[in-house]
């Protein structure tokens, strides 16, 4: 049971340069969602999923698009990479029902 | 607006010795409470929820803590520490709809033997 995958594990991006981050859990869960984690202000909401074909933004959208054509995928846009999208991503999926959420590895991304 | 607080960026026991940390929350309704604890270059491992019901909750490696409406609280706590139990813990709250869970900025545990 791999649970949440994601890829890459690092990666080093130009700045403007475009990439997706990728999410796939195998728990049939349908809530999903991105957080970034910056060192003393723990992980933040990028953007969420309740279900296929349903997406809406969390507290820091901006520069992040996101997409969910099927219950077990969930990629991570940068449109265009600014330094200050460094950090760490972790993607998290959840059964709706009272659950809590289960979090991938974590993809350590550097925009120079 | 949910927020969550930890006022303890840094905390440092010996091992052996009892531990606490403190999480207090701000949220309209009722809270889903959940502390994390992530490893240096690790994902988030949950220790223990609090959904509803028992306001003393016991989780994974020992750890429990005790939802407390009326201080808006839900600390952390462990009775002997362990030099593995070094690593960072997030207080987290939680609504029913979707995954949005907000996260305190963390506190960082060392344990000195």
């Amino acid at each position: 049971n791999a649970g949440v995958t994601q890829t890459p594990k690092f990666q080093v991006l130009k700045t403007g340069q475009s990439m997706t981050l990728q999410c796939a859990q195998d728990m049939n869960h349908e809530y999903m969602s991105w957080y970034r984690q910056d060192p003393g202000m723990g992980l933040r909401l990028i953007h969420y999923s309740v279900g296929a074909g349903i997406t809406d933004q969390g507290e820091v959208p901006n520069g992040y698009n996101v997409s969910r054509s099927t219950t077990e995928d969930f990629p991570l846009r940068l449109l265009s990479a600014a330094p200050s999208q460094t950090s760490v991503y972790f993607c998290a999926s959840r059964h709706k029902v009272n659950t809590e959420a289960f979090f991938g590895q974590g993809t350590r991304l550097t925009v120079v | 607006a949910q927020s969550v607080t930890q006022p303890d960026i840094h905390i440092t026991v010996s091992e052996g010795a009892s531990l606490e940390l403190r999480c207090n929350y701000s949220y309209g309704a009722t809270p889903y409470l959940f502390w994390y604890v992530q490893s240096p270059g690790q994902g988030l491992q949950l220790l223990l929820k609090y959904f509803s019901g028992d306001t003393l909750v016991q989780g994974i490696k020992g750890f429990e803590a005790e939802f407390k409406r009326s201080q808006s609280s839900f600390n952390l706590r462990k009775p002997s520490v362990h030099w593995s139990d070094a690593a960072e813990y997030f207080c987290a709250v939680g609504s029913g709809y979707g995954n949005k869970l907000v996260f305190g900025a963390g506190t960082i545990l060392r344990v000195k033997s």
